[in-house]
């Protein structure tokens, strides 16, 4: 099975706090790619972040970082520092053929609150 | 580039009126898709289609129909609107090759509510 599961609903800090969101991806492919996506209180979906399976790198952008483990199938994001502008949800999501066509499978999304 | 437009940005309808959501990309992209966002919720594909003329249903297809007459455009009706079709609509659209990554462009969302 295709799935994504971000356990937190919804989570709460305050400014200037470090933050991590989790992501537990199942697949089946050898081959997958992961993504974040943000979506703010305006609405929209902002694409964040691709990762493919064969690169297990972590990458960093500015107070932005992701953690990809193979070996927990997990994909985490992490924000450092964290500021009011971040409050947003925030959706994991995994590339699956399913049909014979290309889908995202989303989890169901992490609610983040930075309270000032 | 605009990316992907979707008009329009709100629209109530009166329950069994009928409507077209518009979605358009200009980059080209061969697949294209529709999804419903439920207040407070994730995203669920409604129907997706894999180039011009190719269409198929995706978790939530009932009570919405598409058709896609060329690259550009991929409009959704909904016929015989119910409360139960109150929602965000995203449409959104990627290429299918590992060169451009996969990530799927959204549109910045129709929001429908059925009265």
């Amino acid at each position: 099975a295709q799935k994504v599961t971000q356990a937190q609903t919804e989570i709460s800090v305050v400014e200037k706090e470090d933050v991590t969101l989790d992501c537990v991806y199942e697949t089946r492919d050898t081959t997958y790619y992961l993504f974040w996506y943000k979506q703010p209180p305006s609405g929209e979906l902002v694409f964040l972040i691709r990762r493919n399976s064969f690169d297990e790198q972590n990458e960093i952008s500015g107070r932005y970082s992701w953690n990809f483990q193979k070996s927990t199938s997990s994909f985490n994001f992490t924000i450092t520092a964290s500021q009011v502008v971040d409050s947003a949800v925030y959706f994991c999501a995994l590339r699956a053929v399913i049909q014979g066509a290309q889908k995202l499978v989303f989890g169901q999304g992490t609610r983040l609150t930075i309270n000032p | 580039n605009a990316g992907v437009t979707q008009t329009p940005k709100f629209r109530i309808l009166k329950i069994g009126q009928s409507m077209t959501l518009q979605c358009a990309q200009d980059m080209n992209h061969n697949y294209m898709y529709w999804y419903r966002q439920d207040p407070g919720m994730g995203l669920k594909l409604i129907y997706y289609s894999v180039g011009a003329g190719i269409t198929d249903k995706g978790e939530v297809p009932n009570g919405y129909n598409v058709s896609r007459s060329t690259t550009e455009y991929f409009p959704l009706r909904l016929e015989l609107a119910a409360p139960s079709q109150t929602s965000v609509y995203f449409c959104a659209s990627s290429y299918d090759g590992q060169i451009h990554g996969y990530e799927q462009f959204f549109g910045p969302g129709t929001r429908l509510t059925v009265l």
